[in-house]
């Protein structure tokens, strides 16, 4: 099975600040990795698919690279509405796998 | 706007089956094209996926989990459950129930999640 290992698994940073998450597959995943935000008490929501597509309506200080086994998370300059912990999770096909990083809790300093 | 909504009991005793619904608005479960899945989520823990069914009711299941789990659709009522049986402690969890596009595991909307405590 692909094993995702996210980190840093917490991080606290100033309001502005740029934020980055690694991601990294234990084999090579092409783009098939995903972000996602969880804020407290809430359902998950989309914000990177294919490792560097924006979702609708996200906004556009969210983004995402990489290929194969890294992958970058990037909040260029963090907002107070982004506390929240972020997941990155790797699917492909047949049969269907999913798997979830670890998950980073991002706080303000 | 697709909307997806849980609901079921939020408390189920030990050795019984937990059964959650997950009722989709603003779209139709029987268009086809997507994967309707459930999740849960351990209190300050990952998500664990425990499968998805298609409109037609074929279905795939995390084979962690396969053994207790099925996954059902009514197209009529627009749709889909989740059945765990045998529950435990350890099934206290916050389930929410997703959507994926076919092919594509990438869950563009989510329920908003149901805590379900498993005790006597």
């Amino acid at each position: 099975d692909i094993q995702m290992t996210q980190s840093p698994s917490s991080l606290s940073a100033s309001l502005g600040d740029r934020v980055t998450i690694t991601c990294q597959a234990s084999q090579n995943i092409r783009k098939n990795l995903n972000w996602y935000q969880q804020r407290p008490g809430k359902a998950p929501k989309l914000l990177i698919y294919d490792a560097s597509n924006l979702e609708a309506g996200v906004p556009s200080r969210f983004s995402g690279s990489g290929s194969g086994t890294d992958f970058t998370f990037t909040i260029s300059s963090l907002q107070p509405e982004d506390i929240a912990t972020y997941y990155c999770q790797h699917y492909d096909s047949p049969p269907p796998r999913l798997t979830f990083g670890g998950g980073t809790k991002v706080e303000i300093k | 706007q697709v909307q997806l909504q849980e609901s079921g009991p939020g408390l189920v005793k030990p050795s019984q089956t937990l059964s959650l619904t997950c009722t989709v608005s603003g779209g139709s479960i029987s268009s086809g094209g997507y994967h309707w899945s459930w999740f849960r989520q351990h209190a300050g823990m990952g998500l664990e996926w425990f499968g998805y069914i298609y409109y037609s009711g074929s279905t795939y299941y995390n084979p962690s989990l396969k053994s207790r789990v099925t996954i059902s659709v009514d197209t009529s009522k627009n749709h889909f459950s989740l059945k765990l049986s045998s529950v435990t402690a350890a099934d206290t969890a916050v389930y929410y129930c997703a959507r994926s596009v076919s092919g594509h595991d990438i869950f563009d909307y989510w329920g908003q999640g149901i805590l379900v405590t498993v005790s006597s």
